[in-house]
């Protein structure tokens, strides 16, 4: 069955402490794995898709790099507008369409 | 603003009632979806829809769940008798096939529905 994972649940850091965020999957195969940004009470922002192994994609302070297995979300020197819940999605090969996401990393950035 | 929109962005509703919620997609896209989001969980696929045609509805999707996108342009969910169960963030999304990034969905703001 396809699952998707993320690590932390939560995670506080100060502003401009680097970190990263873990999104773990399993699929029989994997047509595109997807990054999304969250804010209380509003819909998900994409971020970034990445397609295979090795892929890296970035923007501003974000980026995103794939594995076979899992991938991450390097947030380089935060600050407080980077505050929100992060969540990793998979679109697997079997045929379906929709995207299976997991429960998201909520991030708060302190100054 | 050219993005997907959703209206109303809230309903509260006595159990029982009926609801209708609306999604007008990102004008050129020809594929949308309809999700669930509940507190503390990621969405959850419901179904979608590829021009006028609902090609997949997932088993969260009871009887009492109907989507239609009857010109290929916005589309609507109703939920008959609801339940308190049905309190949840209802999610749009749509994209593009045929483009360099088929894959991604775009969401809207979603549709915040209290059931009483």
């Amino acid at each position: 069955e396809d699952q998707v994972t993320q690590s932390p649940e939560a995670l506080r850091l100060q502003e401009g402490e680097s970190s990263s965020l873990n999104c773990s999957y399993t699929v029989s195969g994997l047509r595109g794995l997807f990054w999304y940004r969250q804010d209380p009470g509003k819909g998900p922002e994409f971020l970034f898709t990445l397609y295979s192994a090795g892929e890296e994609k970035e923007k501003e302070r974000l980026k995103a790099t794939l594995t076979k297995k899992e991938s991450f979300l390097h947030i380089t020197a935060p600050k407080p507008e980077d505050s929100a819940t992060y969540l990793c999605a998979v679109l697997p090969t079997d045929g379906a369409n929709n995207l299976f996401f997991g429960t998201g990393t909520r991030l708060t950035v302190i100054p | 603003d050219t993005g997907v929109s959703q209206d109303p962005r809230h309903k509260i509703t006595k159990r029982g009632q009926n609801v209708t919620f609306r999604c007008d997609p990102i004008s050129e896209h020809n594929r949308l979806y309809w999700y669930r989001q509940t507190l503390g969980q990621g969405p959850e696929f419901l179904t979608y829809f590829q021009n006028e045609a609902q090609l997949e509805k997932s088993r969260l999707l009871s009887d009492r769940f109907s989507a239609e996108r009857p010109k290929g342009s916005f589309s609507t969910l109703e939920i008959q008798r609801t339940e308190q169960g049905d309190s949840a963030m209802y999610l749009c999304a749509s994209s593009l096939v045929g483009s360099g990034s088929p894959y991604e969905q775009y969401f809207g703001p979603g549709t915040r529905l209290t059931v009483t």
